[in-house]
């Protein structure tokens, strides 16, 4: 059974301080990892995909970055409006079957103080 | 504007009444998918679809129906309501082949 683990659950930055979010899977083989950010209220909006260990993403002060076990969402000199909650999602690679399966983790709530 | 929508937004039942919340997209996404999001949950698989006619199980299908008749419409069906399914729903759609999905604004279920 896939997994997904994230943490911390909250997290609360001053703006300008830099840190990280963890996603620690298991799966039997990854197809990809994904991060989304949702806001209250609001269905979550797509941030990045992770194919393979090594590759690494970026968006503005954020970066994804992907191990064999798990994957890291830097925010550099975060912002108050960085404030949300980030979700990691994977996707195994079933063979060819089971695409469309996707298993989310718990989520981290990020707040950030001006 | 491109985008997944929902209805209704807001829906307080009673256990046992059939209902059916409705997803569309104007994307021309081949893959739809529902989920469930309750706190300390996190967003749970329900039901996907990679194309019309074409469904699978998520990890918590049970209590659920869905259909894929047309390429723009997933409906979720729940027969018989319980209070275990009362929750925060949400469609999200894509190409397949792009991970990149886009959620609709989600409908708040009760079940009493």
């Amino acid at each position: 059974e896939d997994q997904v683990t994230q943490s911390p659950e909250a997290l609360r930055l001053q703006e300008g301080e830099s840190s990280s979010l963890n996603c620690s899977y298991t799966v039997s083989g990854l197809r990809g990892l994904f991060w989304y950010r949702q806001d209250p209220g609001k269905g979550p909006e797509f941030l990045f995909t992770l194919y393979s260990a090594g590759e690494e993403k970026e968006k503005e002060r954020l970066k994804a970055t992907l191990t064999k076990k798990e994957s890291f969402l830097h925010i550099t000199a975060p912002k108050p409006e960085d404030s949300a909650t980030y979700l990691c999602a994977v996707q195994a690679d079933a063979g060819g079957t089971s695409y469309g399966k996707l298993t989310f983790g718990q989520g981290t709530i990020l707040t950030v103080h001006p | 504007e491109a985008q997944v929508t929902q209805n209704p937004r807001y829906l307080i039942t009673v256990t046992g009444k059939k209902l059916t919340v409705t997803c569309s997209q104007n994307m021309n996404h081949e893959y739809m998918s529902w989920y469930r999001q309750d706190p300390g949950l996190g967003l749970r698989q329900i039901y996907y679809s990679m194309n019309v006619e074409v469904t699978d199980k998520g990890d918590v299908p049970e209590g659920y129906k869905v259909s894929r008749k047309e390429k723009r419409n997933f409906p979720l069906i729940l027969e018989s309501p319980s209070p275990n399914q009362t929750s925060l729903y949400f469609c999200a759609s894509s190409f397949v082949g792009n991970n990149e999905q886009f959620f609709g604004p989600g409908t708040r279920l009760t079940v009493l």
